[in-house]
């Protein structure tokens, strides 16, 4: 069984640009999660998706954050404009449900550095 | 509101001796307790978990944690590390009713020494 896959996995740009993250799930898996982790800390919650709708996104900075997730399987995540506290892992994980019961399994990660 | 504490930011110990990582947490309603390891560059994975039932908790890898509701404490041990043990640990929890959303610690990095 294929892992969460996320694409770049390493990203370096200056502030105020604009930067894009890719995450494909595990097939069949209806929630899916967008962390950050910033070095030192512990991943923070940003989103999470329930098929393509969104459940919780209370702690995603929507002045300059946004996130999809078309079809429900894919998802992107985009920042715009990035400050450089926006440095920091951005993680993606996947879950058949939302319920504890069920492991989140997480991919590799997209390690953002903003200048 | 929720909240994690993970004592320890770093732990070296030597190969083959014991380790116990602590992690204690803040809530007012039940909880539902979370370990995830982290390898260098690599995402969380699952080490175990607590819902309910038995407060020692058995996961991969010969780990096992024990729940102590009174002390709000879900302390992570293996009797014996090994090198391939050296990775980040991070103790999480989620409520048991409304949105289940993980909130975690800041982690301990583990250090297992030759």
């Amino acid at each position: 069984e294929a892992g969460v896959a996320q694409s770049p996995r390493y990203k370096i740009i200056e502030k105020r640009q604009s930067v894009a993250f890719w995450c494909n799930p595990i097939s069949g898996h209806a929630t899916l999660y967008w962390y950050q982790q910033i070095l030192g800390q512990g991943p923070k919650l940003l989103i999470q998706f329930q098929n393509n709708g969104v459940v919780d996104d209370s702690q995603l900075p929507k002045d300059r954050f946004s996130a999809e997730r078309l079809k429900g399987v894919d998802s992107t995540l985009k920042i715009q404009p990035a400050k450089l506290e926006d440095s920091a892992v951005y993680l993606c994980a996947s879950s058949p449900s939302d319920s504890p019961i069920y492991e989140q399994y997480f991919g590799p990660g997209t390690r953002l550095t903003v200048t | 509101a929720q909240s994690v504490t993970q004592l320890d930011s770093q732990v070296p110990v030597f190969e083959e001796a014991p380790v116990e990582l602590r992690c204690n947490y803040s809530s007012s309603v039940s909880v539902y307790l979370f370990w995830y390891v982290q390898y260098p560059n690599q995402g969380l994975q699952l080490l175990l978990k607590y819902l309910s039932g038995s407060t020692l908790v058995k996961g991969i890898n010969g780990f096992e944690a024990e729940f102590n509701k009174s002390q709000t404490s879900f302390h992570l041990r293996k009797p014996s590390v090994h090198i391939s043990d050296t990775a980040e640990y991070f103790c999480a929890v989620i409520t048991t009713s409304g949105t289940y959303k993980y909130i975690f610690g800041t982690g301990t990095r583990l250090k297992v020494l030759a």
